[in-house]
Protein backbone atom coordinates (compact mmCIF):
# COMPACT_ATOMS: atom_id res chain seq x y z
CA UNK A 1 0.00 0.00 0.00
CA UNK A 2 1.78 2.85 -1.28
CA UNK A 3 -0.56 5.69 -0.49
CA UNK A 4 -0.32 8.83 -2.14
CA UNK A 5 2.78 9.13 -5.10
CA UNK A 6 3.62 11.91 -6.96
CA UNK A 7 5.88 11.96 -10.20
CA UNK A 8 8.49 13.92 -10.56
CA UNK A 9 9.83 14.29 -7.27
CA UNK A 10 11.65 17.24 -8.89
CA UNK A 11 11.84 19.44 -12.03
CA UNK A 12 13.21 22.53 -14.13
CA UNK A 13 11.34 23.87 -16.63
CA UNK A 14 12.41 27.39 -19.22
CA UNK A 15 9.60 29.79 -18.91
CA UNK A 16 6.57 28.42 -21.99
CA UNK A 17 7.33 25.03 -21.14
CA UNK A 18 4.84 22.54 -20.92
CA UNK A 19 4.98 19.39 -18.52
CA UNK A 20 2.22 17.05 -16.55
CA UNK A 21 2.48 15.89 -12.77
CA UNK A 22 1.24 12.75 -11.91
CA UNK A 23 -0.30 11.69 -8.80
CA UNK A 24 -1.64 7.99 -8.20
CA UNK A 25 -3.57 6.92 -4.95
CA UNK A 26 -4.15 3.07 -4.25
CA UNK A 27 -6.74 3.79 -1.45
CA UNK A 28 -9.92 4.15 -3.90
CA UNK A 29 -10.83 7.50 -2.22
CA UNK A 30 -13.20 9.42 -4.14
CA UNK A 31 -11.80 12.80 -3.82
CA UNK A 32 -8.49 14.29 -5.00
CA UNK A 33 -6.61 17.58 -4.96
CA UNK A 34 -3.85 19.43 -6.14
CA UNK A 35 -2.18 21.80 -3.42
CA UNK A 36 0.51 24.37 -4.21
CA UNK A 37 2.74 25.86 -0.92
CA UNK A 38 4.71 28.84 -1.30
CA UNK A 39 6.92 30.73 1.28
CA UNK A 40 4.69 32.10 4.11
CA UNK A 41 1.28 31.07 2.09
CA UNK A 42 0.60 27.97 3.28
CA UNK A 43 -1.27 25.45 1.15
CA UNK A 44 -3.30 26.82 -1.53
CA UNK A 45 -5.93 24.79 -3.42
CA UNK A 46 -5.38 24.82 -7.10
CA UNK A 47 -8.35 22.02 -8.42
CA UNK A 48 -10.00 19.05 -6.74
CA UNK A 49 -12.26 16.50 -7.83
CA UNK A 50 -15.22 14.16 -5.95
CA UNK A 51 -14.87 11.42 -8.85
CA UNK A 52 -13.61 9.81 -11.55
CA UNK A 53 -14.23 12.18 -14.10
CA UNK A 54 -14.95 15.77 -12.50
CA UNK A 55 -12.69 18.35 -11.80
CA UNK A 56 -13.76 21.99 -10.88
CA UNK A 57 -11.44 24.74 -9.59
CA UNK A 58 -9.69 26.01 -6.01
CA UNK A 59 -8.19 28.98 -5.15
CA UNK A 60 -5.70 29.52 -7.60
CA UNK A 61 -6.68 27.27 -10.68
CA UNK A 62 -5.58 30.05 -13.52
CA UNK A 63 -2.88 28.46 -15.64
CA UNK A 64 -3.08 25.02 -14.96
CA UNK A 65 -5.21 22.57 -16.34
CA UNK A 66 -6.64 18.95 -14.54
CA UNK A 67 -7.89 15.36 -15.53
CA UNK A 68 -9.30 12.43 -13.84
CA UNK A 69 -9.90 9.96 -16.22
CA UNK A 70 -8.90 6.67 -13.43
CA UNK A 71 -10.24 6.87 -10.33
CA UNK A 72 -6.89 6.42 -8.64
CA UNK A 73 -5.05 9.08 -11.01
CA UNK A 74 -5.70 13.09 -11.02
CA UNK A 75 -2.56 14.90 -13.38
CA UNK A 76 -2.10 18.33 -13.27
CA UNK A 77 -1.02 20.11 -16.35
CA UNK A 78 1.03 23.60 -17.07
CA UNK A 79 0.40 24.19 -20.79
CA UNK A 80 2.77 27.51 -20.10
CA UNK A 81 5.07 27.80 -17.17
CA UNK A 82 5.89 30.79 -15.69
CA UNK A 83 8.29 31.98 -12.96
CA UNK A 84 4.72 32.70 -10.68
CA UNK A 85 4.44 28.73 -11.04
CA UNK A 86 7.99 28.30 -9.15
CA UNK A 87 6.94 26.22 -6.44
CA UNK A 88 5.79 22.53 -4.30
CA UNK A 89 3.02 20.52 -5.50
CA UNK A 90 1.19 18.20 -3.19
CA UNK A 91 -1.32 15.95 -4.38
CA UNK A 92 -3.82 14.84 -1.88
CA UNK A 93 -7.05 12.42 -1.83
CA UNK A 94 -9.74 11.84 0.87
CA UNK A 95 -11.79 8.94 1.63
CA UNK A 96 -15.08 11.64 1.43
CA UNK A 97 -17.38 8.52 3.18
CA UNK A 98 -17.47 9.65 6.71
CA UNK A 99 -13.50 10.28 7.18
CA UNK A 100 -12.41 13.94 6.46
CA UNK A 101 -8.47 13.74 6.83
CA UNK A 102 -6.77 14.41 3.36
CA UNK A 103 -3.49 12.01 2.78
CA UNK A 104 -1.01 13.79 0.92
CA UNK A 105 2.12 12.57 -1.36
CA UNK A 106 5.57 13.74 -1.06
CA UNK A 107 5.89 16.90 -3.19
CA UNK A 108 6.95 17.44 -6.22
CA UNK A 109 9.55 21.00 -6.75
CA UNK A 110 9.08 22.87 -9.70
CA UNK A 111 11.33 25.57 -10.48
CA UNK A 112 10.28 27.87 -13.94
CA UNK A 113 13.58 29.90 -15.00
CA UNK B 1 -8.98 37.42 2.24
CA UNK B 2 -7.46 34.62 4.38
CA UNK B 3 -10.20 32.08 5.71
CA UNK B 4 -7.71 30.44 7.72
CA UNK B 5 -5.31 32.54 9.88
CA UNK B 6 -2.22 31.33 11.85
CA UNK B 7 -0.95 34.53 13.71
CA UNK B 8 2.11 32.97 15.09
CA UNK B 9 4.75 31.87 12.26
CA UNK B 10 6.86 30.23 14.98
CA UNK B 11 6.95 28.92 18.44
CA UNK B 12 9.78 27.42 20.48
CA UNK B 13 9.21 25.14 23.25
CA UNK B 14 11.24 23.14 26.06
CA UNK B 15 10.80 19.87 25.86
CA UNK B 16 8.70 17.93 28.62
CA UNK B 17 6.08 21.57 28.71
CA UNK B 18 3.18 22.71 26.75
CA UNK B 19 3.06 23.41 22.89
CA UNK B 20 -0.35 25.51 22.11
CA UNK B 21 -0.73 26.08 18.64
CA UNK B 22 -3.51 28.62 17.50
CA UNK B 23 -5.62 29.04 14.17
CA UNK B 24 -8.82 31.92 13.72
CA UNK B 25 -10.83 31.21 10.92
CA UNK B 26 -13.45 33.63 9.69
CA UNK B 27 -15.92 31.95 7.61
CA UNK B 28 -19.02 30.56 9.81
CA UNK B 29 -20.17 27.71 7.72
CA UNK B 30 -17.00 25.55 8.10
CA UNK B 31 -18.22 22.50 10.13
CA UNK B 32 -14.56 20.86 10.30
CA UNK B 33 -11.12 21.50 11.52
CA UNK B 34 -7.75 19.72 11.05
CA UNK B 35 -4.11 19.45 12.18
CA UNK B 36 -1.77 18.35 9.98
CA UNK B 37 1.90 17.85 10.53
CA UNK B 38 4.69 18.50 8.31
CA UNK B 39 8.38 17.78 8.51
CA UNK B 40 10.87 18.97 5.62
CA UNK B 41 10.62 17.37 1.91
CA UNK B 42 7.32 15.43 3.14
CA UNK B 43 4.00 15.91 2.38
CA UNK B 44 1.65 16.88 5.50
CA UNK B 45 0.24 14.46 7.49
CA UNK B 46 -2.77 14.07 9.47
CA UNK B 47 -2.67 14.79 12.98
CA UNK B 48 -6.29 15.03 14.52
CA UNK B 49 -9.63 16.39 13.39
CA UNK B 50 -12.90 18.29 15.37
CA UNK B 51 -16.47 18.61 14.30
CA UNK B 52 -17.76 21.93 14.85
CA UNK B 53 -20.66 19.91 16.90
CA UNK B 54 -17.75 19.69 19.42
CA UNK B 55 -15.84 21.39 21.37
CA UNK B 56 -13.23 18.95 22.10
CA UNK B 57 -10.89 16.07 20.83
CA UNK B 58 -7.90 14.06 22.62
CA UNK B 59 -6.46 11.41 20.79
CA UNK B 60 -3.13 10.65 23.14
CA UNK B 61 -0.70 14.09 23.15
CA UNK B 62 -2.57 15.75 21.13
CA UNK B 63 -6.15 17.59 21.88
CA UNK B 64 -7.71 19.97 19.55
CA UNK B 65 -10.00 23.21 21.35
CA UNK B 66 -12.61 24.87 19.44
CA UNK B 67 -14.39 27.82 20.02
CA UNK B 68 -16.97 28.76 17.27
CA UNK B 69 -17.99 31.76 19.04
CA UNK B 70 -14.86 32.84 18.62
CA UNK B 71 -13.96 30.77 15.44
CA UNK B 72 -10.88 29.62 17.21
CA UNK B 73 -9.28 26.52 17.30
CA UNK B 74 -6.24 25.88 19.15
CA UNK B 75 -4.30 22.43 19.40
CA UNK B 76 -2.31 21.29 22.55
CA UNK B 77 0.40 18.83 22.79
CA UNK B 78 1.50 17.81 26.11
CA UNK B 79 4.45 17.00 26.83
CA UNK B 80 6.41 18.30 24.41
CA UNK B 81 8.84 16.13 22.33
CA UNK B 82 11.98 16.90 20.25
CA UNK B 83 10.12 14.95 17.66
CA UNK B 84 7.30 17.30 17.10
CA UNK B 85 9.54 19.52 16.08
CA UNK B 86 7.78 20.23 12.79
CA UNK B 87 5.82 22.72 10.96
CA UNK B 88 1.58 22.36 11.61
CA UNK B 89 -1.05 23.57 9.36
CA UNK B 90 -4.63 23.88 10.78
CA UNK B 91 -7.38 23.54 8.02
CA UNK B 92 -10.96 24.26 7.50
CA UNK B 93 -13.85 22.71 5.35
CA UNK B 94 -17.17 23.11 4.67
CA UNK B 95 -18.22 19.72 4.22
CA UNK B 96 -20.77 20.14 1.46
CA UNK B 97 -18.20 22.26 -0.69
CA UNK B 98 -15.15 19.11 -0.43
CA UNK B 99 -12.85 21.74 0.13
CA UNK B 100 -10.53 22.37 2.21
CA UNK B 101 -8.89 25.78 3.48
CA UNK B 102 -5.50 25.53 4.85
CA UNK B 103 -3.90 28.74 7.49
CA UNK B 104 0.06 29.76 6.51
CA UNK B 105 1.27 27.14 9.30
CA UNK B 106 3.53 27.42 12.50
CA UNK B 107 6.75 26.14 12.74
CA UNK B 108 6.91 24.42 16.45
CA UNK B 109 10.64 24.09 17.65
CA UNK B 110 10.63 21.68 20.88
CA UNK B 111 13.90 22.13 22.11
CA UNK B 112 15.98 19.18 24.58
Amino acid sequence: NAGVTQTPKFRVLKTGQSMTLLCAQDMNHEYMYWYRQDPGMGLRLIHYSVGEGTTAKGEVPDGYNVSRLKKQNFLLGLESAAPSQTSVYFCASSDGQGKYEQYFGPGTRLTVT
Amino acid sequence: DQQVKQNSPSLSVQEGRISILNCDYTNSMFDYFLWYKKYPAEGPTFLISISSIKDKNEDGRFTVFLNKSAKHLSLHIVPSQPGDSAVYFCAASDLGTYKYIFGTGTRLKVLA
